[in-house]
């Protein structure tokens, strides 16, 4: 299958901006999804497609893509945005539709 | 609102069998296929792979095939994923997660609260 690389952890501070990315052959095809994990918690979506957040999520997630790296921003990062994140497209493989990213841990500072 | 509320923690031993359910309210449940998503301790998402809800018809993906089945009760709008044959390593938190993807992106709008399957002597 095809595989979602992201970087373990990165860090912001308090009211800075954050890019998270995505790596994979599959983003050169279709985009991808964000999700959010809080500990304890179950994934809530962030970001899919282009760029649209789903109802109830700040405009300061955004979505952008660009060759075979999708990039989640957090401009304005707050301290409720510390969590894990996971990105989630299509399989270009065929093996099957779907694939996550390896997850990446923001902390906020 | 839409809901999907799954069963509760389990414990079971090696070589038992365990079945998830996952319940959904506040929309038609066979108007989106439904996910399963496994979450290792302390690891990342894993797609399980899918089920229609229209026709019954499973997907699963790679390293989850024989002992996984995923199922349906359209009268109470539930979907349930079955684990044969477990293992210690089927130790995870299992999510549903309803499909609204389009043919360009996914899109897991709604998850279940996750349950917790321990296997263990």
């Amino acid at each position: 299958s095809s595989e979602l690389t992201q970087d373990p952890a990165v860090s912001v501070a308090l009211g800075q901006t954050v890019r998270i990315t995505c790596q994979g052959d599959s983003l050169r095809s279709y985009y991808a999804s964000w999700y959010q994990q809080k500990p304890g918690q179950a994934p809530v979506l962030v970001i899919y497609g282009k760029n649209n957040r789903p109802s109830g999520i700040p405009d300061r997630f955004s979505g952008s893509s660009s060759g075979n790296t999708a990039s989640l921003t957090i401009t304005g990062a707050q301290a409720e945005d510390e969590a894990d994140y996971y990105c989630n497209s299509r399989d270009s493989s065929g093996n099957h539709p779907y694939v996550f990213g390896t997850g990446t841990k923001v902390t906020v500072l | 609102q839409v809901q999907l509320v799954q069963s509760g923690s389990e414990l079971k031993k090696p070589g038992a069998s365990v079945k998830v359910s996952c319940k959904a309210s506040g929309y038609t449940f066979t108007s989106y296929a439904m996910n399963w998503v496994r979450q290792a301790p302390g690891q990342g998402l894993e797609w399980m792979g899918w089920i229609n809800t229209n026709t019954g018809n499973p997907t699963y993906a790679q390293g989850f095939t024989g002992r996984f089945v995923f199922s349906l009760d359209t009268s109470v709008s539930t979907a349930y994923l079955q684990i044969s044959s477990l293992k210690a390593e089927d130790t995870a938190v299992y999510y549903c997660a309803r499909d609204h993807s389009s043919s360009w992106y996914p899109n897991f709008d709604y998850w279940g609260q996750g349950t917790l399957v321990t296997v263990s002597s």
